[in-house]
């Protein structure tokens, strides 16, 4: 069945330190990949998304993520945090030949930001 | 520029009682969905359709239904709510078609809680 994981439910980062989240599908062929953020009380938005093309990419806000087809993996990184990045990050897919917007979403991984 | 809007934000029941979430996008986006949101288990899909007069099930559909009379205006209704039901429901759209990378766009949600 098609999945996506995120290993890690909460992870916590010192101000300044580099941030690297999880992310691992499962699916027949290379979906279409996304990471969203949800701050508090919100809804979520997108940070980045891939679906062909350059295996790094990036997004808002300074996050980037790279696509390895070998490890079935889209992890998130940043490389110094901010305590506004505090907040919930969803890893998100869809299968590439789907005509629906259907996506699928990981656990959810929150971010605890130290001063 | 109102994007996806949902409302009640913030609604309680009693077991038993029926309400209906309201969704509307103004992005002329085909596809729309309802996901609900639980700690520890993501986004789930319960309803999704892909254009004006076309509803299929996600992944939670039992206790929910939805119509598409019109492209802009997605309901989600509960006939009979139960405490399992409370948990916070988001409402998203996107562009559909193959060749689309279908990122969603979110309202903020509404929090429902059934006692």
């Amino acid at each position: 069945a098609q999945s996506v994981t995120q290993p890690d439910i909460h992870i916590t980062v010192s101000e300044g330190a580099s941030l690297e989240l999880r992310c691992n599908y499962s699916y027949g062929a290379t979906p279409y990949l996304f990471w969203y953020v949800q701050s508090p009380g919100q809804g979520l938005q997108l940070l980045l998304k891939y679906f062909s093309g350059d295996t790094l990419v990036q997004g808002i806000k300074g996050f980037e993520a790279e696509f390895k087809r070998s490890q079935s993996s889209f992890n998130l990184r940043k490389p110094s945090v901010h305590w506004s990045d505090a907040a919930e990050y969803f890893c998100a897919a869809r299968p590439g030949s789907s005509n629906t917007g259907k996506l699928i979403f990981g656990q959810g991984t929150t971010l605890q930001v130290k001063p | 520029n109102a994007g996806v809007t949902q409302t009640p934000k913030f609604q309680v029941l009693k077991t038993g009682q029926s309400m209906t979430l309201q969704c509307a996008q103004d992005m002329n986006h085909e596809y729309m969905s309802w996901y609900r949101q639980d700690p520890g288990m993501g986004l789930r899909l319960i309803h999704y359709s892909v254009g004006a007069g076309i509803t299929d099930q996600g992944e939670v559909p039992n206790g929910y239904n939805v119509s598409r009379s019109t492209t802009e205006d997605f309901p989600l209704r509960l006939l009979s709510a139960a405490p399992s039901q409370t948990s916070v429901y988001f409402c998203a759209s996107s562009l559909a078609g193959t060749f689309r990378t279908g990122e969603l766009f979110f309202g903020e949600g509404s929090r429902l809680t059934v006692l």
